[in-house]
């Protein structure tokens, strides 16, 4: 019954490791996103991906790239990771028009607390 | 480009009373969304309450209601009745239609006992 599922939950690796983080939603949506939240708690927009369209956040380093293999997954790949990474990262979705109402509001899955050492 | 911000970094409340989050936003668009969203310890993102920016009644669910003043690019939330559960950080978000979201700093919001 799980909307937006992330995995790994958590995801502990060495500084200069390469890895990802899977999200997958049940929704039907068309548009999904990865944010990032830091030490602060300050969320910040990485990506979000519709229909093949990628928008990407130009402050997001290009180590980062998302990979959509199908409408209901959007993953996240890091490659040689460093200690400014370490942070909480969040897939969500949306469903960009339905019946000629936008409906604009992002599910979230519960987040992958990654720690770069 | 659009910027949120909450100006209380902390707040709390007892419980069974009543407490008002705080959230201005900056944009010259004059369709869009507005939002609250939740995020306990447990680390989810839970959506408490959203709004159109075209519709003038302000958005009620349950004990969370918003006070949405469009001029004043104002869009606050009420708790009334506050429950421990409703300790967690809470962020406002401001998106134009092409679900662009911008989430603000966040509010902790403590209820003591």
């Amino acid at each position: 019954d799980t909307a937006v599922s992330q995995t790994p939950k958590y995801l502990v690796t060495q500084m200069g490791n390469d890895k990802s983080i899977k999200c997958e939603q049940n929704l039907g949506h068309d548009t999904m996103y990865w944010y990032k939240q830091d030490s602060k708690k300050f969320l910040k927009i990485m990506f979000s991906y519709n229909n093949k369209e990628l928008i990407i956040n130009e402050t997001v380093p290009n180590r980062f790239s998302p990979k959509s293999p199908d409408k209901a997954h959007l993953n996240l790949h890091i490659n040689s990771l460093e200690l400014g990474d370490s942070a909480v990262y969040f897939c969500a979705s949306s469903q960009g028009n339905r019946g000629g109402r936008i409906f604009n509001e992002q599910f979230f899955g519960p987040g992958t607390r990654l720690t770069v050492l | 480009a659009q910027t949120v911000t909450q100006s209380q970094p902390e707040m709390s409340v007892q419980e069974a009373e009543t407490v008002t989050l705080s959230c201005t936003y900056d944009t010259s668009e004059s369709n869009y969304y507005l939002f609250w969203y939740k995020q306990p310890p447990s680390r989810q993102m839970i959506l408490v309450i959203r709004q159109e920016a075209y519709k003038q009644q302000n958005a009620t669910e349950n004990r969370f209601s918003v006070n949405f003043q469009k001029a004043a690019k104002s869009f606050s939330l009420k708790i009334s009745d506050s429950q421990l559960g409703d300790t967690a950080m809470y962020f406002c978000a401001f998106m134009k239609f092409g679900n662009d979201m911008r989430f603000g700093a966040g509010t902790r919001l403590t209820v003591k006992p």
